[in-house]
């Protein structure tokens, strides 16, 4: 079935510094991927939606200029943390939309933990 | 606003018994719901979801769900538990027309003893 990757699985990071987390559709294009993000026994939240080849659009709340999304392909999202802290420790999730049947696939997850 | 209460932080079931999960949604329109489950390490999987018609749905391993709109509920059921179904399940809620933008509840951690 199709499978989304989530890379990497957990990240420690500096005060201050930037990072990476990708997501992948590895057999399937996705037009739309979505990222989310959960605090320890507390639901995930929506932060934004990503279009492949457009900008994305984040829910009410979330700063763009720090969470930066970029959908390059049909295949890969990339979230990055900038100038992190740690109140941006948190679990970060992706979703990825199957283009030809609008199914929805989800990764394994990012725990990230800024010290 | 839309919204989803999981009012069960953590259930606990035998193996073999029944099993129901609660899920209250608040919601202008005709909702799209889905029940996910969660297990450590891996990503969310979908177990059933509703948007029209019947409003008994079924899942996959043996799941259930049923949409009653007078109570705004959509519960999640399973008749026999295993222990391979302990695991964190949310309901969630699409927000608009965007299939995957998603309102979740908090999450249900189901613990289940042999």
């Amino acid at each position: 079935g199709a499978v989304v990757s989530q890379h990497p699985s957990w990240v420690i990071c500096k005060s201050g510094t930037s990072v990476k987390i990708e997501c992948r559709s590895l057999d399937f294009q996705a037009t739309t991927m979505f990222w989310y993000r959960q605090f320890p026994k507390q639901s995930l939240m929506l932060m934004a939606t990503s279009n492949e080849g457009s900008k994305a659009t984040y829910e009410q709340g979330v700063e763009k200029d720090k969470f930066l999304i970029n959908h390059a392909s049909l295949t890969l999202s990339t979230l990055t943390v900038t100038s992190a802290h740690p109140e941006d420790s948190s679990f970060y999730i992706c979703s990825a939309r199957f283009a030809a049947n609008e199914k929805l696939f989800f990764g394994s997850g990012t725990q990230l933990s800024v010290l | 606003a839309q919204s989803v209460t999981q009012p069960d932080i953590h259930i606990t079931v035998s193996e073999g018994a029944s099993l129901e999960l609660r899920c209250n949604y608040s919601y202008g329109a005709t909702p799209y719901l889905f029940w996910y489950v969660q297990s450590p390490g891996q990503g969310l999987q979908l177990l059933l979801k509703y948007f029209s018609g019947d409003t008994l749905v079924q899942g996959i391993k043996g799941f259930e769900a049923e949409f009653k709109r007078s109570q705004s509920s959509f519960n999640l059921r399973k008749p026999s538990v295993h222990w391979s179904d302990a695991a964190e399940y949310f309901c969630a809620v699409a927000r608009g027309s965007t299939l995957g933008r998603l309102y979740f509840g908090r999450g249900t951690q189901l613990t289940v003893w042999p």
